[in-house]
C-alpha cells in the first residue's frame, strides 16, 4: 500500500526558505499516471493547495504562491520536495504531501502532515 | 473567504441523514469534477468522493454525492458518532487555475 511521509524543520525564521521532503513507499514517484502534490492547512482553517508535479518534472502551482514555490522530484530517492521562499508568519501551517493516483482527479493518499511554524 | 461556499456547521442525530452543500460557479464546480474529504480531529483529510459521485474502495455507501450546475452536495445517511468531523468540498477552478477547497463544514452528531 502506497504511503507518504513528510519530513523537514518544524521551525523556520521569517524571510528564510521552508524546505520539506515527502518520502514515497509502496509506489514510484516516476509513475507517469501519478500526480504528486503539496497542500497546507493553517490552524483552524481549510486546506490550501500549493502545487503539484507529474512525470517527474512537469509542475503547476497555485497562482497565489507561484512566485515563491518550487516542487521537484528525486527519482533516485523516490521522494519529492517543496521549497517555499521568503516565508512569513502567514505561512505557518500543517503541510501535507499528497497523491492523485487518477491523473488530475482527487487527492486519494495523504501523508500524516508536518507542522511548520514561521517565527524568529 | 473561500470561492466554494459551505455551511460552517451542521448537526443531526445518530441514524439520521445530513446533506452538506457546496456552492461555486461556472468556472469551478460548473465545469470540473468535485471531490469531498472528511477530516477527523488531529488527522489528515481523507478522500470520500471523487469525480462528483464516485467512492474510493473502502468508503461505505452511506456516503453519496451529486452535482448540479455550480453546486454540489454530499449526503451522509445512517449518521454515526464517528462521523463527527470537518467536511470539505474541492474542485479545480479554471479561471484561477488552481485546485480550491471549500471553507469546510463541521458536522456534529448529537
Amino acid at each position: 500500500q502506497l504511503q507518504l511521509q513528510e519530513s523537514g524543520p518544524g521551525l523556520v525564521k521569517p524571510s528564510e526558505t521552508l524546505s520539506l521532503t515527502c518520502s514515497v513507499s509502496g509506489g514510484s514517484v516516476s509513475n507517469s499516471l501519478y500526480y504528486w502534490g503539496w497542500i497546507r492547512q493553517p490552524p483552524g482553517m481549510g486546506p490550501e493547495w500549493i502545487g503539484s508535479i507529474y512525470n517527474t518534472k512537469s509542475t503547476y502551482y497555485s497562482p497565489s504562491l507561484k512566485s515563491r514555490v518550487t516542487i521537484f522530484a528525486d527519482t533516485s530517492e523516490n521522494q519529492f520536495s517543496l521549497k517555499l521562499n521568503s516565508v512569513t508568519a502567514a505561512d505557518t501551517a500543517m503541510y501535507f504531501c499528497v497523491l492523485d493516483s487518477r491523473s488530475f482527479s482527487a487527492f486519494d493518499i495523504w501523508g500524516q502532515g508536518t507542522m511548520v511554524t514561521v517565527s524568529s | 473567504q473561500s470561492v466554494l461556499t459551505q455551511p460552517p456547521s451542521m448537526s443531526a442525530a445518530p441514524g439520521q441523514k445530513v446533506t452538506i452543500s457546496c456552492s461555486g460557479s461556472s468556472s469551478n464546480i460548473g465545469t470540473n469534477y468535485v471531490s469531498w474529504y472528511r477530516q477527523l480531529p488531529g488527522t489528515a483529510p481523507k478522500l470520500l468522493i471523487f469525480d462528483n459521485n464516485k467512492r474510493p474502495s473502502g468508503i461505505p455507501d452511506r456516503f453519496s454525492a451529486s452535482k448540479s450546475g455550480p453546486s454540489a452536495t454530499l449526503d451522509i445517511t445512517g449518521l454515526q458518532t464517528g462521523d463527527e468531523a470537518d467536511y470539505y468540498c474541492a474542485t479545480w477552478d479554471s479561471s484561477l487555475t488552481a485546485e480550491i477547497f471549500g471553507g469546510g463544514t463541521r458536522l456534529t452528531v448529537l
